[in-house]
């Protein structure tokens, strides 16, 4: 079956601290990738997402991912975190799955930015 | 303005009364879906929609029902509610079946007592 994996749960970093959050997948097929950002209380914003072309996308507030086939991998970046960069973090991937196209999430890492 | 709407944000209620969660899109999409949200698990999908009255289980849809008698809403139906129902409820759509962006709802916090 297909999954999402993201390897860090809790991430604590300064402000202008570097950012990588892992994301894998297992599914053989053609993917679409996601990151979704979830800021507290607040629902699911889609942060970037890939489909084709040039594997490194660059998505909102200075946030960019880089799909790696040969790895199946989707690792999100950022240079440099800021504050309001504390939410949680979703890695998704559409996928075939029974029958129809559907979005399967990562578990989620949850991200602390302190000042 | 595009938007994913959840009707209610907070609920609380007691083991076996029934409820509902209502949720509606304003842009005209095909899909919908639910997902529950839990610490550690991320977003599974209970239940979606390919367009109306078309339904079909996602990873999780044991204790729920849905119904999609228009294009614009997808109710979430709890029958008999159990405390292992307590959970962030969202509400997602999307033009097709998340080849594309999907837009979600503001979240529905449940608490069954």
């Amino acid at each position: 079956a297909q999954s999402v994996s993201q390897h860090n749960h809790h991430v604590i970093l300064s402000e202008a601290a570097s950012l990588e959050l892992g994301c894998n997948y297992s599914y053989g097929g053609t993917v679409n990738l996601f990151w979704y950002v979830q800021y507290p209380g607040q629902h699911l914003q889609l942060l970037l997402k890939y489909f084709s072309g040039d594997p490194l996308v660059k998505g909102i507030k200075g946030f960019e991912a880089e799909f790696i086939k040969s790895k199946f991998s989707f690792n999100l970046r950022k240079p440099s975190v800021q504050w309001s960069d504390t939410a949680e973090y979703f890695c998704a991937v559409n996928a075939w799955s029974g029958g129809y196209n559907k979005l399967i999430f990562g578990a989620g890492t949850r991200l602390a930015v302190h000042p | 303005e595009a938007q994913v709407t959840q009707n209610p944000r907070y609920l609380i209620t007691v083991t076996g009364k029934k409820l509902t969660v209502t949720c509606s899109q304003n842009m005209n999409h095909e899909y919908m879906s639910w997902y529950r949200q839990d610490p550690g698990l991320g977003l599974r999908q209970i239940y979606y929609s390919m367009n109306v009255e078309v339904t079909d289980k996602g990873d999780v849809p044991e204790g729920y029902k849905v119904s999609r008698k228009e294009k614009r809403n997808f109710p979430l139906i709890l029958e008999s509610p159990s405390p292992n129902q307590t959970s962030l409820y969202f509400c997602a759509s999307s033009p097709d079946g998340g080849g594309t962006e999907a837009f979600f709802g503001q979240g529905t916090r449940l608490t069954v007592v």
